[in-house]
């Protein structure tokens, strides 16, 4: 247990359906990602928040919108995805974006989303 | 160009083998360095990381990893692994400056027993 929290786990959408992941940290961190892992290939980086300000977008398609309400909770709504859109998208959390030796992200368990 | 190599996808080994998964990073500046594991089933989890100082950095469970700039290295090794060690295992990186992280594809490690 991490302190960072995914919901829901497993999640299966139609192309045209309209869902959102969600994750919450316990850990009074600033700073939240969201990565998409699919197999054999290398995390990516999708999104950054510092602050609840949006820091990072790595060309991600506009399909995935991400909101931050507050420091706690990042969404990832999701709208007409792709089959090649399944993957596990993983959320994590650090004290802030600035690297430094305190500033380790911490990992959730992920939601494994499939695309029909 | 991929900012972070992992040469092997899959090694398997017996317990009580020593372990080394190589990892190689493109980048000329200066770079934080780290070692990710992920027990199936479970989340990824941080086994050490390098920010500066002595390039041997020592993690948890017995892992340590070493820095050579001159390579752009930062292979993981174990002197003796166990069963409990099957996992993937990535290396990542992130910019002095900014917090831009970036993971190889891992490698997965299989245990015998």
């Amino acid at each position: 247990e991490t302190g960072v929290t995914q919901t829901p786990r497993h999640l299966v959408m139609g192309m045209t359906n309209k869902k959102s992941l969600k994750c919450e940290q316990h850990l009074g961190h600033n700073a939240m990602y969201w990565y998409k892992q699919s197999a054999k290939k290398p995390l990516e980086l999708m999104f950054v928040y510092n602050f609840k300000e949006q820091t990072e977008n790595n060309s991600v398609p506009s399909r995935f919108s991400p909101e931050c309400p507050n420091s706690s909770h990042l969404f990832l709504h999701l709208h007409t995805l792709q089959p090649e859109d399944s993957a596990l998208y993983l959320c994590a959390s650090s004290r802030e974006t600035n690297p430094s030796s305190y500033n380790e992200q911490f990992f959730g368990p992920g939601t494994r989303l499939t695309v029909l | 160009a991929q900012s972070v190599s992992q040469h092997n996808h899959h090694v398997i080994l017996s317990e009580a083998a020593s372990l080394e998964l190589g990892c190689n990073y493109s980048y000329g500046g200066t770079v934080n360095l780290f070692w990710y594991v992920q027990y199936p089933g479970q989340h990824l989890q941080l086994l050490l990381k390098y920010f500066s100082g002595d390039p041997l950095v020592k993690g948890i469970k017995g892992f340590e990893a070493e820095f050579i700039k001159s390579k752009f290295s930062f292979n993981l090794r174990k002197p003796s692994v166990q069963w409990s060690d099957t996992a993937e295992y990535f290396c990542a990186r992130s910019l002095h400056n900014n917090n831009d992280m970036r993971f190889g594809a891992g490698t997965r490690l299989t245990v015998k027993p």
